[in-house]
């Protein structure tokens, strides 16, 4: 089974649309993030959360907001859904590495989000 | 604001030929990732290199840290249609709790 899981894969909404996009991890790390990738843009860190009671935002956190329910999930809400928000969102989590000297981070499969 | 410059952004190949992909910046980094995406597919990560002047290989794949830790290169030798896929370096500030800084990626193609 994957370590980090996302639903939904695909999605499809219109314009002023509430959306939820959520995340899932075995991985037992307390840190998760989320980030939008387009073309030509890299991965963009929307928002991040060091354990359940930290959320910080990212770069680009303008149109959403997240919720970290427990240790193993972190969701993320666009609560008006708007055409240039389509991208694809991907779920990581990040564990110590290297006797604790750097971390790593593990990414979902992504869901990609079309505004109409 | 930390910056993370990656190149060249598209490379198209034929199998068997070498190549290299950049990522530079001015900011030091306290370790520096590479992942390979599919498409469809999240990033995976290949390798992490932490110390200056650090080489690691994997295979085919050389990655390289430079000596002042702020870039890294990629090199690919005999490059196969397999390697296909997007490319991406991050930059780990370990002092803002291990975020990451991606260089915008490189598409890269080879040709049987």
């Amino acid at each position: 089974d994957a370590d980090v899981t996302q639903t939904p894969r695909n999605r499809i909404t219109k314009t002023g649309k509430r959306i939820m996009l959520e995340c899932s991890q075995t991985k037992g790390h307390d840190r998760m993030y989320w980030y939008r990738q387009d073309p030509g843009l890299g991965l963009r860190l929307i928002y991040y959360s060091f354990d359940v009671k930290d959320i910080n935002k990212g770069e680009i956190s303008d149109g959403y907001s997240v919720s970290r329910q427990a240790q193993a999930k972190f969701s993320l809400s666009l609560e008006s859904a708007i055409p240039n928000q389509t991208a694809l969102y991907f779920c990581a989590t990040s564990g110590l590495a290297g006797g604790g000297s750097y971390n790593e981070q593990f990414f979902g499969p992504g869901t990609r989000l079309t505004v109409l | 604001t930390q910056l993370l410059e990656q190149s060249p952004q598209f490379l198209s190949i034929q199998e068997g030929e070498n190549l290299t992909v950049y990522c530079n910046s001015s900011s030091v980094f306290s370790s520096l990732q590479w992942y390979r995406q599919e498409p469809g597919e999240g990033p995976v990560l290949l390798v992490t290199v932490v110390t200056g002047g650090e080489v690691k290989k994997l295979k085919r794949l050389t990655f390289q840290f430079g000596d002042a830790r702020k870039d890294s290169s990629l090199h690919i030798t005999a490059a196969q249609p397999g390697d296909t896929g997007l490319y991406l370096c991050a930059g780990e500030d370990y002092n803002q709790g291990g975020k990451l800084i991606f260089g915008q990626g490189t598409e890269l193609s080879v040709k049987p």
